[in-house]
């Protein structure tokens, strides 16, 4: 099966303007997460739909930053305005939708967010 | 305190030889625990999932303290392939979903020949 793909695979922007960054997930997995990590910190969790429907937000740093799964297909991250410490990897990985594969996650190999 | 600490390393160690990675965790409510492996600028890509019997995969072997709240990592024989940094997670469904993820900063190992 097709992995987790994610797009662009790096952006350069600078500060204050926006970036729409997307994932298109695993065919079938309803569960879709979006983490990041800065630069020396660790990966952490941003947020987790389930379908189109938002079940977690709760890693969502602040309201620079806009998830969406229309549709419960792709869905895309939007950072807007973009400050200096948005810089980072995004990851967004899959799951399928419920049982002892629910927690088991594929990461798409991220896209690189460089605000200068 | 961190909720899921590990030893940055990195570790440098010769092929062939067992090398062990500690991580503690501090949630005592977590309930599922997992050792990742990520490349270079690539993916997190699951290794192992970590069951309180303690499980073994080929070459690693992984264990879990619920008491102690400590998992462990332990790979023999390693092969330069073996290079990467070893990502400890835990999950704590109740409260979150049960996607999010805690992870440890990661171990970084690097095997020579």
């Amino acid at each position: 099966e097709a992995g987790v793909t994610q797009f662009p695979s790096h952006s350069v922007i600078e500060k204050g303007q926006t970036v729409t960054l997307r994932c298109d997930p695993i065919s079938g997995h309803d569960n879709l997460y979006w983490y990041r990590r800065v630069m020396g910190k660790e990966i952490k969790f941003l947020l987790h739909f389930v379908k189109e429907s938002k079940q977690d937000e709760s890693g969502m740093p602040n309201n620079r930053f806009l998830a969406e799964r229309t549709g419960g297909t792709y869905s895309t991250l939007k950072v807007q305005p973009a400050e200096l410490e948005d810089s980072g990897v995004y990851f967004c990985a899959s799951s399928r939708k419920q049982g002892s594969g629910a927690n088991v996650l594929t990461f798409g190999a991220g896209s690189r967010l460089t605000v200068l | 305190r961190k909720e899921v600490e590990q030893d940055p390393g990195p570790f440098n160690v010769p092929e062939g030889a067992t090398v062990a990675f500690n991580c503690t965790y501090s949630n005592s409510a977590s309930q599922s625990f997992f050792w990742y492996r990520q490349d270079c600028r690539k993916e997190p890509k699951l290794l192992m999932s970590v069951y309180s019997s303690g499980n073994e995969d080929g070459r690693f072997t992984a264990q879990l303290n619920r008491a102690s709240q400590y998992i462990s990592l332990l790979i023999r024989d390693s092969k330069l392939s073996d290079s990467a940094t070893y990502l400890c997670v835990v999950n704590i469904p109740p409260g979150g979903s049960q996607g999010n993820l805690i992870f440890g900063k990661g171990t970084k190992l690097s095997v020579k020949p």
